[in-house]
């Protein structure tokens, strides 16, 4: 059960977007589309983001969005607010009660 | 408005043992996959176990198997964790969380509860 990878850091300005990947392998991320996406603040709790890939629950704006190739899922952040700046992980179904969790993206709004 | 309170943290010596509980309010528990993920201090989210809503099938991580047990009372809207052989990398911020069934969707979660195992 190891982490999906995903980068340490992502950086970018207000009105930019940017990138998180989150690497799996061909027995979670590639061949499962339950793939999901989490915001954390510290100290409070974690907020979903995206669902099944590239679901947008109720109330997240649709500058996040979800994308997956092979076995690499990627969220977007479009039009950088500095409300944005988080940690961000990425979460995939790995098997009958198995999950994984990336081991999470912070976000810095320069 | 749904809700999700865990309770039960606190500091605990290697070796020892605790019980942490998660109280639900807005939905019907009964119909619900339950979580519990950790965050460990510095490090990432870690999924630790979930349960069915019938509460007789659960699942649990490598690293926590045979050591906690996840259950749930379904007539009092309520989730659990018996944690047992605490070890310090236990140490952490134990989440509860709605979800966490096939579709790997874990929504909403409560803001953790602190367990430090240390002596």
């Amino acid at each position: 059960q190891s982490a999906l990878t995903q980068p340490r850091s992502v950086s970018g300005s207000p009105g930019q977007s940017v990138t998180i990947s989150c690497t799996g392998t061909s027995s979670d991320v590639g061949i499962y589309n339950y793939v999901s996406w989490y915001q954390h603040h510290p100290g409070k709790a974690p907020k979903l983001m995206i669902y099944d890939v590239n679901k947008r629950p109720s109330g997240v704006p649709d500058r996040f969005s979800g994308s997956k190739s092979g076995n690499t899922a990627s969220l977007t952040i479009s039009g950088l607010q500095a409300e944005d700046e988080a940690d961000y992980y990425c979460c995939s179904y790995a098997g009958i009660y198995t999950r994984i969790f990336g081991g999470g993206t912070k976000l810095t709004v320069l | 408005e749904v809700q999700v309170v865990e309770s039960g943290g606190g500091l605990v010596q290697p070796g020892g043992s605790l019980r942490l509980s998660c109280e639900v309010s807005g939905f019907t528990f009964s119909d619900y996959w339950m979580s519990w993920v950790r965050q460990i201090p510095g490090k990432g989210l870690e999924w630790v176990a979930n349960i069915k809503p019938d509460g007789i099938e659960r699942g649990y991580a490598d690293s926590v198997k045979d050591r906690f047990t996840i259950s749930r009372d379904n007539a009092k809207n309520s989730l659990y964790l018996q944690i047992k052989s605490l070890r310090a990398e236990d140490t952490a911020v134990y989440h509860c969380a709605r979800g966490g069934g096939p579709a790997a969707i874990f929504d909403p979660w409560g803001q953790g509860t602190l367990v430090i195992v240390s002596s």
